[in-house]
């Protein structure tokens, strides 16, 4: 596809489950950035990689999140031990540019109950 | 607490009236960005401002980067139900080239 795909679009976990959110970027696409966006609130950074690097987790807010791109390529977002406050819509992105310019996937509503 | 201070929080216009939105630091970024994000939606890039006192147009929307590139505005002209949407703007400091710092946005009502 011509975008940045994130699947799933919905996810429903009950507290404690682990669950894992994948991210397609653009084709060619170095740059993949994490965010979490809470309701009423612009995105906040979770962590980005260039390549399969991971070149910055400053914004992963425990150890119960962990970020991966192995090839390069597709990248996933898991978060272990799931609780209420993880609740929220994850936003994934990709960046060719030099000053950085996103272009962003539709996010996955996570729920958490 | 968010690093770029972006007010107002909301905003409810009339068709064909105009609108400013601003977004304030206290840091200095390498460029700066503005994004519209609708329900349901990952945010769309709008524009990139790189140099202090830049201003730049896009149709009706007009850009403005501040000389000490501290700040921004967004002014839209004539605005139109098209236009409502949450807008957010975002920089990107000298030494953190890849966490872009977002503002909690301003939510843009235009009504026919």
């Amino acid at each position: 596809g011509a975008g940045v795909s994130q699947s799933p679009r919905y996810k429903v976990a009950k507290r404690g489950q682990d669950v894992a959110l994948r991210c397609d970027p653009i084709s060619g696409h170095v740059s993949l950035f994490w965010y979490q966006q809470a309701l009423g609130q612009g995105p906040e950074f979770l962590t980005y990689f260039q390549n399969e690097a991971q070149l910055d987790k400053s914004g992963l807010p425990s150890d119960r999140f962990f970020a991966e791109r192995p090839e390069g390529s597709v990248s996933t977002l898991k978060i272990q031990r799931t609780q209420q406050e993880d609740s929220a819509v994850y936003l994934c992105a990709s960046s060719l540019g030099e000053y950085n310019e996103q272009f962003f996937g539709p996010g996955t509503r996570l729920t958490v109950l | 607490t968010q690093l770029l201070e972006q007010s107002p929080q909301f905003l409810s216009i009339q068709e064909g009236e105009n609108l400013t939105v601003y977004c304030n630091s206290s840091s200095v970024f390498s460029s700066l960005q503005w994004y519209r994000q609708e329900p349901g939606e990952g945010p769309v890039l709008l524009v990139t401002v790189v140099t202090g006192g830049e201003v730049k147009k896009l149709k009706r929307l007009t850009f403005q980067f501040g000389d000490a590139r501290k700040d921004s505005s967004l002014h839209i002209t004539a605005a139109q139900p098209g236009d409502t949407g949450l807008y957010l703007c975002a920089g990107a400091r000298t030494d953190s080239w890849g966490k872009l710092q977002f503002g909690a946005g301003t939510q843009v009502v235009v009504t026919p």
